[in-house]
């Protein structure tokens, strides 16, 4: 059971290219969240889904955009790369949260540079 | 929104207990209490979780207080392996957006 994975670990990107972060749990979680982690700080909501076909914006969507057309997988895309990108990224996912007695769990991230 | 505040950081000697406050006085009634922690370079671990009653499991015990305006999230016998960033968060019921996390507070610990 490998639960969420991550891929990349690490990516630098130039500014303006765009890239996909791939996320993907075998855990059949109906629920699935994108947060950013900038240093030293907590973790933002960047996008959510309750289930395939369904997303909905967190906290700090603007310059990311996702989709989810399966249970198990839900990419984050980033289309014109900006250096207040540069972050680490979380891919989480949960069976529900609905009644708030699912625990979340986590990837182990991708550490994205842009320059 | 329902928000928590923790101290910054705390200190603990290794094989002693820690005691790891949360405050949340703006809970509702129907918003569960879970701890996550976050070592180097890793991203969050779940901890343990509890609506009203305390909970215990292998990793920790969750006491939350009778009123819910706040929780202590308790290490038994505290090691090294525990360093870590410990966030204390609300899962407000049905409400996804609202899954945020604030700054946790950093625990050392020392031999």
């Amino acid at each position: 059971n490998a639960g969420v994975t991550q891929t990349p670990k690490f990516r630098i990107l130039k500014i303006g290219q765009s890239m996909t972060l791939q996320c993907t749990q075998d855990m059949n979680h109906n629920y699935m969240y994108w947060y950013r982690q900038d240093p030293g700080m907590g973790l933002k909501l960047i996008y959510y889904s309750v289930g395939a076909g369904i997303t909905d914006k967190g906290e700090v969507p603007n310059g990311y955009n996702v989709s989810r057309s399966t249970t198990e997988d839900f990419p984050l895309r980033l289309e014109l790369a900006a250096p207040s990108q540069t972050s680490v990224y979380f891919c989480a996912s949960s069976y529900s949260t609905t009644g708030g007695n699912s625990p979340l769990h986590f990837g182990n991230g991708t550490r994205l540079t842009v320059t | 929104d329902a928000k928590t505040t923790q101290p910054n950081s705390m200190e603990s000697n290794e094989e002693e207990p820690v005691h790891l406050p949360c405050n949340h006085s703006t809970i509702s009634g129907t918003d569960y209490i879970h701890w996550y922690r976050q070592l180097p370079s890793q991203g969050p671990e779940y901890v343990i979780h509890g609506l009203t009653s305390n909970v215990n499991n292998r990793m920790a015990s969750l006491a939350i207080a009778e009123d819910r305006k706040s929780s202590t999230l308790i290490l038994h016998r505290a090691t090294l392996r525990d360093a870590a960033v410990y966030y204390c968060i609300l899962i407000l019921t049905g409400t996804a957006s609202k899954l945020t996390f604030g700054t946790g507070t950093r625990l050392q610990v020392t031999l």
